[in-house]
């Protein structure tokens, strides 16, 4: 079945630091995938997509490049900041229609001024 | 942008009572909405795919009895912890799709998550 795997946290920089966190998926077909991000005490707030083989997602700093060929979504950033200290998840939608989100068992990042 | 409110954010009560949580898409129509548990620096599991105006579809070893699902309307769905018990103290999240306008369908569009219900039960 489907499944996502993340790299073991806690990951812990100092501001400014370049931000790497892993991500690798199987699955059959075409699947979506997702970066979300958790601040404390709260839900998730989605951060960027990839619907397709080498699309690039991107927000706030935050990019993610769909590979295909090593199944992989990693998450990037060039230069992090306190503020994004929170726990980040990668997951995978099927290509199939349930519309179900299967997700990574999540990152945290902690960030240090 | 889509924004989807759930409530109670926190709830505490004794073992044995029923706890029900609301989910709202508030600015859109979601005829699929989907409830998660997080248990403490873990992921989210899914529990549930609610669909409006039908059952909803439990994932393997959800009890259905113990956490009932409703999805009265296009906006709201509820879940409701039955004859709750300290094991069944969670974050409990709930999410819902927006049907896309010119397909009618969930291709491109992504889950818009609550901020949770933090349930402890004593």
């Amino acid at each position: 079945g489907n499944s996502v795997t993340q790299m073991e946290g806690p990951v812990t920089l100092s501001e400014e630091a370049f931000l790497t966190i892993n991500c690798t998926y199987t699955a059959t077909g075409y699947p979506s995938l997702f970066w979300y991000v958790q601040y404390p005490g709260e839900g998730l707030q989605l951060l960027l997509k990839a619907t397709k083989a080498d699309d690039k997602g991107s927000n706030k700093g935050f990019e993610a490049t769909y590979r295909k060929e090593t199944t992989s979504f990693h998450l990037e950033k060039g230069s992090v900041q306190v503020s994004d200290s929170a726990v980040y998840f990668c997951a995978l939608r099927g290509s199939g229609n349930t519309g179900k989100l299967i997700f990574g068992q999540g990152t945290t990042l902690q960030v240090k001024p | 942008g889509a924004v989807v409110s759930q409530h109670p954010s926190w709830v505490i009560c004794k073992s044995g009572t029923s706890v029900k949580i609301e989910c709202r898409s508030l600015d859109f129509q979601a005829t699929t909405m989907f409830w998660y548990r997080q248990f403490p620096k873990q992921s989210l599991m899914l529990m549930a795919t609610s669909n409006e105006g039908s059952k909803a579809t439990y994932e393997q070893g959800v009890e259905k009895d113990k956490f009932l699902i409703n999805h009265a309307s296009l906006t709201l769905s509820t879940l409701t912890v039955t004859s709750a018990h300290p094991e069944d103290s969670s974050f409990y999240i709930c999410s819902a799709r927006m049907v896309d306008s010119l397909t009618r369908g969930y291709s491109n569009q992504p889950q818009h998550f609550g901020d949770g219900t933090r349930l402890s039960i004593l």
